[in-house]
């Protein structure tokens, strides 16, 4: 029962380089979340699909770019990476938008040199 | 003055301890909340939730609202190592229609 997958589980990137990060659910929910996680800041959500084929901005959107490929995946990129998006990114997924049952991933953790 | 305040931590307690976790928000439509425990280099897990006021108690854990101060708690009795995380707590105003908030999470230490 894998839950909720992301890929990679750590990156370095280049100032300037762009990457997705991968994000899969296999609890069949309608709704799915990017967050990042910096000290001192908690989790900030940039990023939510309510449902298949809707996505939505979050708190912090700037400088992220999402996709939700189909039920099962949502993907995150960054197209011009930089050192303030260094940061410990979670996917989550729930069975409906802001159900207080939230299932999350491991994290990315990224790092923009 | 943001929406849902939790002191940082860290805060260290010696095994058997019980532990008082806070969070203040300041959004009266809050009506869901709950308490998601993070242990290090993991993703958040959700431990308990409550609708409105009142407590809700689930083993060693108790979680208690008062809507009326806009002030939740989360006490855990016969603290464990184990129980060593960060804590955070989130709320909602419609569960199903908008998204939760975090709090910054509460750091627990328990040696």
């Amino acid at each position: 029962n894998a839950g909720v997958t992301q890929t990679p589980k750590f990156q370095v990137l280049k100032t300037g380089q762009s990457m997705t990060l991968q994000c899969a659910q296999d609890m069949n929910h309608n709704s799915m979340y990017w967050y990042r996680q910096d000290p001192g800041m908690g989790l900030r959500l940039i990023y939510y699909s309510a449902s298949e084929g809707t996505t939505d901005k979050g708190e912090v959107p700037n400088g992220y770019n999402v996709s939700r490929l189909n039920k099962r995946e949502f993907s995150l990129r960054l197209e011009s990476a930089a050192p303030s998006q260094t940061s410990v990114y979670f996917c989550a997924s729930s069975v409906t938008k802001g159900n207080t049952e939230a299932f999350f991933g491991q994290g990315t953790r990224l790092t923009v040199v | 003055q943001k929406e849902v305040e939790q002191d940082p931590g860290p805060l260290s307690v010696p095994e058997g301890a019980i532990v008082s976790l806070n969070c203040t928000y300041s959004n009266s439509a809050f009506q869901y909340f709950m308490w998601y425990r993070q242990y290090s280099r993991k993703g958040p897990e959700l431990l308990m939730y409550t609708y409105s006021s009142g407590n809700k108690e689930d083993g060693r854990f108790t979680a208690q609202v008062d809507k009326s101060s806009k002030y939740i708690s989360l006490f855990i009795r016969d603290s464990q190592p184990s129980d060593s995380a960060t804590y955070l707590c989130a709320m909602n105003a419609n569960s199903g229609y908008s998204t939760l908030t975090f709090g910054k999470g509460t750091m627990l230490l328990v040696s």
